[in-house]
């Protein structure tokens, strides 16, 4: 089966545009995490979906950041006006999300590189 | 909040040295902890999880990890090392609460093998 798909792999804009990035999960996992690393740190949470909904959406940075997953599959992270302090590497994770097991693990995608000039 | 210290920013070893990473967590509750992986030009992969049971945790190429609950610690190890295990390697922790809970992961420790 495939794993976690993001695209595009690499992008490039210019500061004050406005950049989608998607995921393509694990098929049946209904559960969606997106995170950020920098250089030279670990990845960090941004926001966790269950399903189509937010259910954590407590380490997006500011409110230019935001995410949809209007399906409950495939889900967007959407920066608005970027900043050069945006350029990262922005990962997608998913995992099963059966609930009453919370012994779960979560399979990470290739990551979008973001750079803002 | 939780938090995760990983001792060592650049490890360099020679071929068939022992390797231990240190890797700490500060969060009251009970944790799953994760060691993830990132070969060069590779995304992140799992090496080794502990949930319950044998502290002692057996993963993939040969790598295994113990969890010492008094400590805090999942360190992880290996007896002998080769190049290709040349890498980024990231410590993570979650809280086992109700539902899912995201990954705090460490800074990460850059182990270079070299011949």
């Amino acid at each position: 089966g495939a794993g976690v798909s993001q695209t595009p792999s690499n992008k490039v804009t210019e500061k004050g545009k406005y950049v989608e990035l998607r995921c393509d999960p694990i098929s049946g996992h209904t559960a969606l995490y997106w995170y950020r690393q920098s250089l030279g740190q670990g990845p960090e949470f941004l926001i966790y979906f269950q399903g189509t909904g937010a259910a954590d959406d407590s380490g997006l940075p500011n409110d230019r950041f935001f995410a949809v997953r209007p399906e409950g599959s495939v889900s967007t992270l959407k920066i608005q006006r970027t900043e050069r302090g945006d350029s990262a590497v922005y990962l997608c994770a998913s995992s099963q999300g059966s609930g009453g097991d919370r012994r779960e693990t979560q399979y990470f995608g290739p990551g979008t590189r973001l750079l803002v000039l | 909040a939780q938090s995760v210290s990983q001792h060592n920013h650049h490890v360099i070893l020679s071929e068939a040295a022992s390797l231990e990473l240190g890797c700490n967590y500060s969060y009251g509750g009970t944790v799953n902890l994760f060691w993830y992986v990132q070969y060069p030009g590779q995304h992140l992969q799992l090496l080794l999880k502990y949930f319950s049971g044998d502290p002692l945790v057996k993963g993939i190429k040969g790598f295994e990890a113990e969890f010492i609950k008094s400590k805090f610690s999942f360190n992880l190890r290996k007896p002998s090392v080769q190049w290709s295990d040349t890498a980024e390697y990231f410590c993570a922790v979650n809280a086992r609460n109700s539902g899912n809970t995201p990954l705090v992961f460490g800074k990460g420790t850059r182990l270079s093998v070299i011949a």
